[in-house]
């Protein structure tokens, strides 16, 4: 069964680069995407970025190009960095997987499932 | 941007009840949406995909339809394992996903 699990710091101070990594067990990262989700405390979600298995890569536009998500097949895991932080980036963070479907034959982000714990990151100096 | 409305943002019901949500997108989406349940302090959870198909373990009591811009999510019979917030999803971008505002469920 596949889990995620998000790692990294609680706390990150303003102007500075938030960075988590989701590690994952139970399946292997050779296909999917795998992708970051966050929540801010209190209020609904909001999904930051993508990494195919094969390493393309998207992000929601309106974090005005501060993500940056890599992947590390081999070891499992893949990781989050967003630059230039403030306290609107405070927020609970999900990773989870991307499930693949087929549009008039071609591959396409899905749905998530599963998801990570979720780790809550505190922009505050 | 595809815009994603959910009614009623909130709602109250008793146990055994019938509970019906609503999530109405501002284009068409075919049937590329999915929903998720989200207890309190815990991560969201699948629960549908393709706008009806029921994920793999979520009880037979949660249905969904639609297609095109206009979405129900049905709780056969309200249990209290169901208070948790609901989330629509519509993934016919893969460009910018966006999930619905929430509705809380409540349990009288």
């Amino acid at each position: 069964q596949l889990q995620l699990q998000e790692s990294g710091p609680g706390l990150v101070k303003p102007s500075e680069t938030l960075s988590l990594t989701c590690s994952v067990s139970g399946g292997s990262m050779n296909s999917d995407y795998w992708t970051w989700v966050r929540q801010p405390p209190g209020k609904g979600l909001q999904w930051i970025g993508h990494i195919f298995h094969s390493g393309g890569t998207t992000y929601n536009p309106s974090l005005g190009g501060r993500v940056f998500i890599s992947a590390d097949p081999s070891k499992k895991q893949f990781s989050l960095r967003l630059k230039s932080v403030t306290a609107a980036d405070t927020a609970i963070y999900y990773c989870a997987r991307g499930a693949t479907h087929m549009i008039f034959g071609l591959v396409r982000f899905g749905w998530f499932d599963p998801w990570g714990q979720g780790t809550l990151v505190t922009v505050s100096s | 941007d595809i815009q994603m409305t959910q009614s009623p943002s909130s709602l109250s019901a008793s146990v055994g009840d019938r509970v019906t949500i609503t999530c109405r997108t501002s284009q068409d989406i075919k049937n590329y949406l999915a929903w998720y349940q989200q207890r309190p302090g815990k991560a969201p959870k699948l629960l549908i995909f393709a706008a009806s198909t029921l994920q793999s373990g979520v009880p037979s009591r949660f249905s969904g339809s639609g297609s095109g811009t206009d979405f129900t999510l049905t709780i056969s019979s309200l249990q209290p394992a169901d208070a948790a917030t609901y989330f629509c999803q519509n993934y016919n971008t893969a460009l910018l996903l966006s999930f619905g505002g929430g509705t809380k469920v409540e349990i009288k």
